[in-house]
């Protein structure tokens, strides 16, 4: 069975960093993309970034480019997000979802239940 | 980036009957090599993560009852339930992946009559 578990989530002040993981299991990790999407309370899906199944290609959308970077580590099936200076406006739950075997640009089939990022003073 | 709206914002339907969703692009999400529309619908009941309805804009997802069905191409698209069930009651949502950034549309939530 396909599992998405992600950690870290935090309470964090405006300019300050976190680092999220999404642990994987139940399939082959280094054979897949793997993507970061977010719902802030109440809102809609925002796609935030993809990384390939080597970590070789990363993408990231233009509000987070630059602040935010997108890790994997396929011996240890375990996906990241490192977030820097941080705004009040990426509080959000974070979600990591599967994409496709060998492909960023695909559809996202298995999601994890999401991590809770709040950006406050 | 490429904009995705959807329409309508919210509807309600009786039970068993059609539910539909439109999706458009502010640009072709036809990839002309492969022929395929690179756009997927998702379902979201409240609490709980998203789920993968469609891909390639009309192939089912293992596992997602036939009463879902996915048509269209290049920048418009639809999404039908053909008899709506109370299970069904969700915000939905399309999303193109043809471009970086991978863009969703703000979603339609579906109720029951």
């Amino acid at each position: 069975e396909v599992q998405l578990l992600e950690s870290g989530g935090d309470l964090v002040q405006p300019g300050g960093s976190l680092r999220l993981s999404c642990a994987a299991s139940g399939f082959t990790f280094g054979s897949y993309a793997m993507s970061w999407v977010r719902q802030a309370p109440g809102k809609g899906l925002e796609w935030v970034s993809v990384i390939s199944d080597n970590g070789g290609s990363t993408y990231y959308a233009g509000s987070v480019k630059g602040r935010f970077t997108i890790s994997r580590d396929n011996s240890k099936n375990t996906l990241y997000l490192q977030m820097n200076s941080l705004r009040a406006e990426d509080t959000a739950v974070y979600h990591c979802a599967r994409g496709l075997r060998g492909s960023c640009y695909s559809s996202l089939d298995y999601w994890g239940q999401g991590s809770l990022v709040t950006v406050s003073s | 980036d490429i904009v995705m709206t959807q329409s309508p914002d919210s509807l309600t339907v009786s039970l068993g009957e059609r539910a539909t969703i439109n999706c458009k692009s502010s640009q072709s999400v036809l990839y002309s090599s492969n022929n395929k529309n690179y756009l997927g619908w998702y379902q979201q009941k409240p609490g709980q993560p998203p789920k993968l309805l469609i891909y390639w804009a009309s192939t089912r997802e293992s596992g997602v009852p036939d009463r879902f069905s996915g048509s269209g191409s290049g920048t418009d698209f639809t999404l039908t339930i053909s008899s709506l069930q109370a299970e069904d009651v969700a915000v939905y949502y399309c999303q193109q992946y043809y471009s970086i950034p991978f863009t969703f549309g703000p979603g339609t939530k579906v109720d029951i009559k």
